[in-house]
């Protein structure tokens, strides 16, 4: 089983319409949850971090689920603009080397249709 | 704030010679850096982590002495391929951790190597 899996898509959504995804996660001791967004050919941004409690930023809605072990992300009123990939980011906490380094999921890929 | 820089942003190179990369935190101390390398339609994969002072830390299946990193400053790590191969042409991208103790990582804008 992969650490990070994501549904790849593509989802098309018209604008204005409200989209989530899923992203599970294998490793049950993770600690740090992100959502990045990837445009094409560059680098990842930080979104949201995504907090047990869950957390909210203007249209932005993140989720956890510590006992499915998946997180979420909702948008709501989607623009033109948030067509992009969504990397789901997770920081596993394992002993020794690389303990800080993200494991990424491959990415959701959204498409605002006008 | 939390900007990290990278330079090239390009570079083509041909099989065989060797390629530094640049990742600087602009307006931070990062004590620690991450490596990554993204192929065409694959998530980030971690490489490294570049520690200040110290030794980087490998990933398993990642060669150190084909990829050797250098964390002399506070400020700066570099990435250097060595002997490169068509193979190793990707997507490379530096991160830092930000001060928030979450763990939030900032990248830099990449460097795109593509080996002849």
């Amino acid at each position: 089983r992969k650490e990070v899996e994501q549904d790849p898509g593509p989802f098309n959504v018209p604008e204005g319409a409200t989209v989530a995804f899923n992203c599970t996660y294998s490793n049950s001791a993770s600690q740090s949850f992100f959502w990045y967004r990837q445009d094409c050919r560059k680098e990842p941004k930080l979104l949201m971090s995504v907090y047990s409690s869950g957390n909210e930023d203007g249209r932005f809605t993140a989720q956890l689920n510590r006992a499915s072990q998946y997180i979420s992300l909702l948008i709501r009123d989607s623009k033109l603009s948030d067509s992009a990939t969504y990397l789901c980011a997770v920081n596993p906490l394992y002993s020794g080397g690389g303990a800080d380094g993200l494991t990424f999921g491959k990415g959701t890929h959204l498409i605002i249709q006008p | 704030g939390a900007v990290v820089s990278q330079h090239p942003s390009w570079v083509i190179c041909k099989s065989g010679t060797s390629v530094k990369i640049e990742c600087r935190s602009l307006d931070f101390q990062a004590t620690t850096m991450f490596w990554y390398r993204q192929f065409p339609k694959q998530s980030l994969m971690l490489m490294a982590t570049s520690n200040e002072g110290s030794k980087a830390t490998y990933e398993q299946g990642v060669e150190k002495d084909k990829f050797l990193i250098n964390h002399a400053s506070l400020t700066l790590s570099t990435l250097t391929v060595t002997s490169a191969h068509p193979e190793d042409s990707s997507f490379y991208i530096c991160s830092a951790r930000g001060d928030s103790s979450y763990n939030e990582q900032f990248f830099g804008p990449g460097t795109r190597l593509t080996v002849l």
